[in-house]
């Protein structure tokens, strides 16, 4: 029952560096999406696929990439890490037609210092 | 565009208290709506949901209806626990701009003291 896994949980970084976030999923969703969660702002889409080899961006896309080679994973590269990256990500996955039930990973935590 | 406003938070309340969070939203076309619940540490994971208006969406003592006409998705629950404390997040889902879009309230933090 593995569902949705990010990796890493925590990570600091300091201000120019580069990182990845792993997301991997075991459901066979077609549709993936990353967020990220600042305080008392919700959840804010940062980029999604619906698909191997088709990925647009979200709402808040600057400072980010993805890409989505297979079904099962969906990393998110931060280049050039800067302050305003510090929140929460969470990775989330959904079935094609069961359009809001999102499955969630348990977040990444990343402080950009 | 699409919009979900829900009541602020931190809700407090005592054990066996009723609970009702607000929500309304804006929305252009016949949304779905949904109830996240997010426990300390945790990613959220679907609480309830409703695809039409007049439904009723209800999961582990929790209910929301969809009302269409007070553009609302109230939740509530008739004894809460110690165990209900999280923060819950009302969103709603369109199919506009060809895929899948959630978008999400800004989140209630409830709160139970035994």
């Amino acid at each position: 029952n593995a569902g949705v896994t990010q990796t890493p949980k925590f990570r600091i970084l300091k201000i120019g560096q580069s990182m990845t976030l792993q997301c991997a999923q075991d459901m066979n969703h077609n549709y993936m999406y990353w967020y990220r969660q600042d305080p008392g702002m919700g959840l804010k889409l940062i980029y999604y696929s619906v698909g191997a080899g088709i990925t647009d961006k979200g709402e808040v896309p600057n400072g980010y990439n993805v890409s989505r080679s297979t079904t099962e994973d969906f990393p998110l590269r931060l280049e050039l890490a800067a302050p305003s990256q510090t929140s929460v990500y969470f990775c989330a996955s959904s079935r094609t037609g069961d359009a809001g039930e999102l499955f969630f990973g348990e977040g990444s935590r990343l402080t950009v210092l | 565009g699409d919009s979900v406003t829900q009541m602020e938070g931190p809700v407090t309340l005592s054990e066996e208290a009723f609970l009702t969070i607000n929500c309304t939203y804006t929305a252009t076309g016949y949304p779905s709506l949904f109830w996240y619940v997010q426990y300390p540490g945790e990613g959220l994971q679907l609480l309830l949901k409703a695809t039409k208006a007049d439904d009723k969406g209800s999961n582990k003592g929790f209910e929301a209806t969809y009302r269409k006409e007070t553009t609302s998705f109230h939740l509530e629950k008739g004894s809460v626990q110690v165990s209900d404390s999280a923060v819950y997040f009302c969103a709603l889902s369109d199919q506009g701009g060809g895929y899948q879009k959630v978008t999400f309230g800004t989140g209630t933090k409830l709160q139970v003291i035994p």
